[in-house]
């Protein structure tokens, strides 16, 4: 498709099990980056990658969280051991250039992740 | 940390008038925002960005105005449609490499046909 795409737009798990969150960014964009969104609020940066480098992880609330992007296209965000305050949507976005370039972000709709 | 904010929480206005969103922000070393519109069960799509070494920009019935003495950001929409009935985030740069960028609470826009 032409847009963000990501995978599974739902998902609910348990608490303590390990979640996987796909993002397949819009062909071309150099630079990717994941967002997590409270009900009612604005994204919150998580991490972000150019080509396969994970440039900032400086968002990532804990080391159970992890992202990788191994070939520069597809990237996978992991939550191991997941927790209820791990609740929310999770959002992919993308863009053309790389750091510095001050190109618009394009968003995935998100995966909204439940945990009981 | 610094952040972006927005004064209204909740917009309501008539099908057909103008609508003015307002964002306030605190960084002073961005140099980049964007206005996104975020409908329910979808990702913020953009709308329109502007750099900081503009004032003003047009698109399509919106224009976002910035004005760097005061850190104020704002949307106008002309001729509001029931379609543009969404949440609105503004959203700095916030001048680091990576261009992360740092999102307000949001303005829920509600168009009264």
């Amino acid at each position: 498709g032409a847009g963000v795409s990501q995978s599974p737009r739902y998902k609910v798990a348990k608490r303590g099990q390990d979640v996987a969150l796909r993002c397949d960014p819009i062909s071309g964009h150099v630079s990717l980056f994941w967002y997590q969104q409270a009900l009612g609020q604005g994204p919150e940066f998580l991490t972000y990658f150019q080509n396969e480098a994970q440039l900032d992880k400086s968002g990532l609330p804990s080391d159970r969280f992890f992202a990788e992007r191994p070939e520069g296209s597809v990237s996978t965000l992991k939550i191991q051991r997941t927790q209820q305050e791990d609740s929310a949507v999770y959002l992919c976005a993308s863009s053309f250039w790389g750091a510095y370039s001050n190109q618009p972000q394009h968003f995935g709709d998100g995966t909204r992740l439940s945990i009981l | 940390g610094e952040s972006v904010g927005l004064h209204l929480p909740t917009l309501s206005v008539q099908e057909g008038d103008n609508s003015i969103i307002n964002c306030a922000y605190s960084n002073s070393a961005s140099d980049y925002f964007i206005w996104y519109k975020q409908e329910s069960g979808k990702g913020p799509q953009f709308i329109i960005d502007i750099r900081s070494n503009m004032d003003k920009r047009q698109g399509q019935r919106v224009t976002v105005l910035l004005n760097k003495t005061v850190k104020h950001l704002s949307l106008q929409i002309a001729a509001t449609q029931p379609g543009d009935s969404a949440v609105y985030f503004c959203a700095e740069n916030n001048g680091n490499a990576g261009n992360m960028l740092t999102f307000g609470g949001g303005t829920r826009l509600m168009v009264k046909p």
